[in-house]
């Protein structure tokens, strides 16, 4: 079975501090894609990063990073310098070679002024 | 470049009456397309996929149904809704198999 699990239901970041939430998934497969989504207050589902699993190199966009670790099914994102902005749900997502799309439940991130 | 649009935005009906929800995609062709629904405060559920006008897989029996009459259309539907289908519903679409999926802005759905 295809799983994506978020074991951090709420976390909270001072403004200008690094957090890093937690993702991991379980899967059969050799060659998938994962992903970051934002979804803020106004619910739109925002992309934040991508990660191909036959590339070793972990995936930055700006602030944002991942550790993905293969071997572990493991795919956490790091927020660095966070802002206010950053306040939101995030999902991680699987998808194996076809089709079907697999969400975590996702983590709620406050940023602290 | 590509936009999706969903709507109503936000839609209140009685329970027993019947629903439509649409979506559109522009400036792309041959979309895979997906229906899901949020409840609050909780993840996304997949309701409903198509690769192709026509071709629907749906992941949740349920009295819901989709329809693809068009290569850009999507439509969400229930001839009867419940208290339990009130929720968020988003409508996503992707480029093809090895590529992240796009999402609508959303419907907000009560049911009464």
């Amino acid at each position: 079975a295809q799983t994506v699990t978020q074991s951090q239901p709420e976390m909270s970041v001072q403004e200008a501090e690094t957090v890093t939430l937690s993702c991991t998934y379980d899967t059969s497969e050799s060659n998938y894609y994962l992903f970051w989504y934002k979804q803020p207050p106004s619910r739109q589902m925002i992309l934040v990063i991508r990660q191909e699993a036959y590339k070793q190199q972990n995936a930055t966009e700006n602030r944002f990073s991942v550790n993905f670790q293969k071997a572990a099914k493991s795919f956490s994102l790091k927020i660095s310098d966070s802002q206010l902005g950053d306040t939101a749900m995030y999902f991680c997502a699987y998808r194996p070679p076809f089709n079907q799309f697999y969400f975590g439940t996702g983590t709620s991130l406050t940023v602290i002024p | 470049s590509q936009t999706i649009h969903q709507w109503p935005a936000t839609l209140v009906q009685p329970v027993g009456s019947p629903l439509s929800l649409e979506c559109t995609v522009e400036g792309t062709s041959n979309p895979n397309l997906y229906w899901y629904r949020q409840a609050a405060g909780r993840g996304l559920q997949l309701l409903f996929y198509s690769v192709g006008i026509g071709q629907i897989s749906s992941e949740v029996p349920q009295n819901l149904s989709a329809s693809r009459p068009q290569d850009r259309q999507f439509i969400l539907s229930s001839k009867k809704l419940l208290l339990s289908d009130s929720g968020f519903y988003l409508c996503a679409w992707s480029p093809g198999v090895a590529y992240e999926q796009y999402f609508g802005p959303g419907t907000r759905l009560t049911v009464t």
